[in-house]
């Protein structure tokens, strides 16, 4: 079926610094979205993004948080600065339109010391 | 209302039995449920989704249910196996946010 890729699957980094997660969506696929997972408990929805814009986001993104897609490349979530509290499992979704099916990326473990 | 209680958060059954999962949402606008099964380590997956212009559907073991004027939908897994063994997420989303609210999650236990 349809993959969505992220890269990196792992990243480690000191509280303060930033950190930019990649998701690479399926090719036809025109809206992304960033979920938050801490081991063992919800998925917890951070943004949608449509048409180089944020449609929707919820409380848990924060000030801190920014997402781009320059020039159809990868979608970014970039955190500035990281806070300990960020650590967790960054998931990517894309999808072809409303509500259509949302194919999950492998996620990104993000850990900040 | 943005909220979508996931209920039981943990479910063990007998092989060969059937197990059921319910949610309840808040937002009257909701009007597609999709669930996602979710191995240790990996991405949620898709299993079956259902939209608010039907009441039940069924693909092979899985059924879901929806009852639109209490909120409330459901999964059922008959004839269990060991694979079925995850977590598994509910969630509802609206049309007009295009945002998905999850479920709190219910971890399913297989036993031999």
């Amino acid at each position: 079926g349809p993959k969505v890729l992220q890269i990196p699957s792992h990243q480690i980094i000191d509280m303060g610094q930033m950190v930019t997660l990649n998701c690479d969506p399926v090719s036809n696929h025109l809206y992304f979205y960033w979920y938050k997972q801490i081991l063992g408990q919800q998925m917890e929805f951070l943004v949608n993004f449509y048409n180089g814009k944020v449609m929707e986001k919820s409380k848990l993104f924060k000030d801190q948080f920014s997402v781009e897609r320059p020039d159809g490349s990868y979608f970014t979530l970039k955190i500035q600065p990281t806070a300990l509290e960020d650590s967790a499992v960054y998931f990517c979704a894309s999808s072809g339109g409303d509500q259509d099916t949302q194919y999950f990326g492998p996620g990104t473990r993000l850990l900040v010391l | 209302g943005e909220q979508v209680e996931q209920l039981p958060s943990i479910l063990r059954v007998q092989e060969g039995s059937s197990a059921s999962i319910n949610c309840s949402y808040e937002d009257s606008a909701s009007n597609y449920f999709p669930w996602y099964k979710q191995e240790p380590g990996e991405n949620p997956k898709l299993i079956i989704d259902i939209r608010s212009n039907m009441e039940r559907k069924q693909i092979q073991e899985l059924i879901v249910l929806l009852d639109k004027k209490a909120k409330r939908f459901s999964l059922h897994i008959t004839d269990t196996q060991p694979g079925d063994s995850a977590m598994y997420f509910c969630a509802a989303s609206d049309s007009n946010t295009n945002k998905v609210v999850f479920g709190t999650g219910t971890r399913l236990q297989v036993l031999p």
